[in-house]
């Protein structure tokens, strides 16, 4: 079956820099790669996602990017604001399951 | 607009008594619905799924079962619970026909003491 992983597991930037989670996934057939935000004490949030048949795909400060040759993909947020701070989850799949990573705990400080 | 629906938000329970968390969805047809278990700090684990009304999916086995009585409705249950079972519940809808996005509720914080 699927297996992702996702990396860094803690993320720390100062407000204005960018931040960059990347995730690795492992069947080939997974074709739909969802990130979510998750805040404390909540269900996560879809924030982006992307189809096998995109490289790329940017929305706001907020970009996700796809290298189906190498299984990988990447969430990127640029000029970080504290409201970031959150636990990120990457996830890969296809027909109706997902597979999630372990999860990236972002703080963004002031 | 589609809402997802779960309650309790946080339930305390002794070990060796029954379960019962609902999940309802409004604003869509025959969804697809899942139940996921996320331990502390860790990454979400599928626990069920139905594509229809009586049609569940296993994905773990354990001490938990689940049902969906009606088109929008998705309960988790267990007859026992055990220490192991705490955890924050988590239910998700998508839509049917190819790869769609999970939207999630606000989960049910579970203890067991």
């Amino acid at each position: 079956g699927e297996n992702v992983e996702q990396h860094p597991s803690t993320l720390s930037v100062q407000e204005g820099d960018s931040a960059v989670i990347k995730c690795t996934y492992s069947d080939s057939a997974s074709n739909y790669f969802p990130w979510y935000k998750q805040e404390l004490g909540k269900g996560p949030q879809l924030i982006i996602d992307i189809r096998s048949n995109v490289g790329e795909k940017k929305d706001q400060r907020i970009a996700v990017t796809l290298n189906k040759t190498a299984k990988h993909f990447s969430l990127h947020i640029t000029e970080t604001q504290p409201e970031d701070s959150a636990v990120y989850f990457c996830a890969a799949g296809g027909f109706q399951k997902l597979v999630f990573g372990t999860g990236t705990r972002l703080l963004v400080s002031p | 607009s589609q809402t997802i629906h779960q309650w309790p938000a946080t339930l305390v329970q002794p070990v060796g008594s029954p379960l019962s968390l609902e999940c309802t969805v409004e604003g869509t047809s025959n969804p697809n619905l899942y139940w996921y278990r996320q331990a502390a700090g860790r990454g979400l684990q599928l626990l069920f799924y139905s594509v229809g009304i009586g049609q569940i999916s296993s994905e773990v086995p354990q001490n938990l079962s689940a049902s969906r009585p009606q088109d929008r409705q998705f309960i988790l249950s267990s007859k026992k619970l055990l220490l192991s079972d705490s955890g924050f519940y988590l239910c998700a809808w998508s839509g049917t026909g190819g790869p769609q996005p999970q939207h999630f509720g606000d989960g049910t914080r579970l203890s067991i003491l």
